[in-house]
């Protein structure tokens, strides 16, 4: 079946400029991740939606990072006045209900390069 | 606060050799314990996990145990083979947040 999908794969932009990207998580999964993964970096955790409601944003690096999440399904990350410090692969993943134990299904990321 | 440590890589072990990646962890209340692999070219996806002490969560051959006493989630495999060439991530859930580690490349040469 289908897996997780994300949109674009690949983002190059220029700094100043706002981007979007778009995550398609596993049909009937309610719990959805969005993390950033610099280069030579773990995994940082950025913020989660159980449903359609995000519990806690604080995870998110500053006010320039804002995400959204529709109908509990298609959600997009948005970062404003994208900075080169931005330049990641941004994972997308989601699960089928409980957030803490559930497993998580990943999908292949966005490469952000901000020139 | 929350935080996973695990060993640095890069670690590179012959076919059938015994691998132990260490992870410890600092948390607050019970959290769920998970290890993730990437193989090359892959996306991450879940090896194991287990949500409580003294849990085993085991796959592939691969195992690991949630130690309370030691905050230790070390995965182990008593044979390992080229397939098992990857990166794996250590990872633990918190309130709210997930919080994983910097990831451990291994190499298995023939």
């Amino acid at each position: 079946g289908a897996g997780v999908s994300q949109s674009p794969s690949n983002k190059v932009t220029e700094k100043g400029k706002d981007v979007e990207l778009r995550c398609d998580p596993i049909s009937g999964h309610t719990a959805l991740y969005w993390y950033r993964q610099s280069l030579g970096q773990g995994l940082e955790f950025l913020i989660y939606f159980q449903g359609n409601s995000a519990p806690d944003k604080s995870g998110l690096p500053s006010d320039r990072f804002s995400a959204e999440r529709t109908g509990g399904s298609v959600s997009t990350l948005t970062i404003q006045r994208t900075q080169q410090e931005d330049s990641a692969v941004y994972l997308c993943a989601s699960s089928l209900g409980n957030a803490f134990t559930d497993t998580q299904y990943f999908g292949p990321g966005t490469r952000l390069t901000v020139l | 606060g929350n935080s996973v440590t695990q060993m640095e890589g890069p670690v590179t072990l012959s076919e059938e050799a015994f691998l132990t990646i260490n992870c410890t962890y600092t948390a607050t209340g019970y959290p769920s314990l998970f290890w993730y692999v990437q193989y090359p070219g892959e996306g991450l996806q879940l090896l194991l996990k287990a949500t409580k002490a003294d849990d085993k969560g085991s796959n592939k051959g691969f195992e690991a145990t949630y130690r309370k006493e030691t905050t230790s989630f070390h995965l182990e495999k008593g044979s390992v083979q080229v397939s098992d060439s990857a990166v794996y991530f250590c990872a633990l859930s918190g309130f709210n947040q997930f919080y994983f580690g910097t990831g451990t490349s291994l190499t298995v040469i023939p």
